[in-house]
């Protein structure tokens, strides 16, 4: 399969906690990134990490990748309610491939 | 730049007819993607473009969709005739260089 699988499909935490989301995939990869969609909303680039990369921050988000066991894992620390979204993971194995979205991990943060 | 613009944002429409969404990308992208948005099946890729020309249309689901790109900063998909089943939220989305994709607003389609 050439798309990211999310793990898990859905998280319930309390704000301020943190937040961790795993991706996993199956083939080599170029780059992978991580997308948010709040509901009714288009997505939302966050971060992309390329095959050369081990780890990445953006304000309040961590990104690792493990080529090794082909996977990723994206961390939101301190989360607040307006983190509630669904992320995605897709990855492209080459530049100008085409990218694929797996089904998400729906994140809910409870006030 | 005022992002990825799609139109229009809602649509309603009968079963059989045709219907037309457009985008407007990001200037200066070379890249373009469809995507179609259910609770059923997800965020699918329809097709997507790079120097307006179609790279890769594997996703388009029947003869019934079609999509172009006549320059740079303009692209329909259009579905005729249209079908209940069409229903759903279609996203286009930009970039340049393989790099991140932008996303548009959506257009939210019902077929009755």
């Amino acid at each position: 399969s050439q798309q990211g699988e999310e793990d898990p499909q859905a998280l319930s935490i309390q704000e301020g906690e943190n937040a961790t989301m795993n991706c996993s995939y199956k083939t080599s990869i170029n780059n992978l990134q991580w997308y948010r969609q709040n509901s009714g909303r288009g997505l939302v680039h966050l971060i992309l990490i390329r095959s050369n990369e081990r780890e990445k921050h953006s304000g309040r988000l961590r990104v690792t990748l493990d080529t090794s066991k082909k996977s990723s894992s994206l961390l939101i620390t301190a989360s607040r309610a307006a983190d509630t979204a669904s992320y995605f993971c897709p990855l492209m194995k080459t530049s100008y491939d085409k990218v694929i979205f797996g089904p998400g991990t729906s994140l809910s943060v409870i006030p | 730049d005022a992002g990825v613009i799609q139109s229009p944002r809602h649509e309603v429409t009968e079963m059989g007819q045709e219907v037309t969404l457009r985008c407007k990308p990001i200037s200066g992208h070379n890249s373009l993607f469809w995507y179609r948005q259910t609770m059923m099946r997800g965020l699918e890729l329809l097709i997507y473009f790079n120097n307006n020309v179609p790279i890769d249309d594997s996703g388009m689901p029947e003869d019934r969709f079609s999509a172009k790109m006549p320059n740079a900063s303009f692209s329909t998909l259009k579905i005729q005739p249209s079908e209940p089943r069409d229903s759903a939220v279609y996203f286009c989305a930009s970039s340049w260089g393989g790099n991140e994709q932008f996303f548009g607003p959506g257009t939210r389609l019902t077929v009755l």
